[in-house]
């Protein structure tokens, strides 16, 4: 049970530069995030997919896109790169169904540098 | 703890002394909070929660405390070792919604 993996682990790219940022997810949960990590600082949501079929923005969605291919995967999509898009990027997961909660399952994450 | 950008605040503690660390949330709508752990170069990992309709929540060595009046969490860390070290963040989730939303983080060091 892998729970939720992120490819790739590092990546570099110059600005300008498109790339797609992989999440999948064997829980079977509906949700699914993006947050990206700046040095020091906490978890920013950058759009979330409540279930299959359905996104939305969260707090920093500017420069991104993303698809929720399918209840498994969730991809993020950076279309021209900046240097302010040099961040970690995290994926997670959860379930929510009627009363029960359950909290964020998180990827190791994708190291991020745009020089 | 506030958020102060690239300079996290920090709690040293001695080993086998509790740790308290703190977290305002900015959202009386927000009905679930939960505690990560974050290790250096390794996704945050799930601590313990609490729902709005409870004041606090006992795990393992650790407890966290609600105060919705003063929206205020804090997690408690009994004996705390050097495997506690981290940093340590709450998220909070909006009231019908699905989505998290998280503090900027405390740094907690355990001096051997």
């Amino acid at each position: 049970n892998a729970g939720v993996t992120q490819t790739p682990k590092f990546q570099v790219l110059k600005t300008g530069q498109s790339m797609t940022l992989q999440c999948a997810q064997d829980m079977n949960h509906n949700s699914m995030y993006w947050y990206r990590q700046d040095p020091g600082m906490g978890l920013r949501l950058i759009y979330y997919s409540a279930s299959e079929g359905t996104t939305d923005k969260g707090e920093v969605p500017n420069g991104y896109n993303v698809s929720r291919l399918n209840k498994r995967e969730f991809s993020l999509r950076l279309e021209s790169a900046a240097p302010s898009q040099t961040s970690v990027y995290f994926c997670a997961s959860s379930e929510r169904t009627g009363g029960n909660n359950s909290p964020l399952h998180f990827g190791n994450g994708t190291r991020l540098t745009v020089t | 703890g506030e958020s102060v950008g690239l300079h996290l605040p920090t709690l040293s503690v001695q080993e086998g002394d509790n740790s308290i660390i703190n977290c305002a949330y900015s959202n009386s709508a927000s009905d679930y909070f939960i505690w990560y752990k974050q290790e250096s170069g390794k996704g945050p990992q799930f601590i313990i929660d609490i729902r709005s309709n409870m004041d606090k929540r006992q795990g393992q060595r650790v407890t966290v405390l609600l105060n919705k009046t003063v929206k205020h969490l804090s997690l408690q860390i009994a004996a705390t070792q050097p495997g506690d070290s981290a940093v340590y963040f709450c998220a909070e989730r909006l009231y019908n919604f699905n989505k998290f939303y998280f503090g900027s983080g405390t740094k907690l060091n355990v001096k051997p």
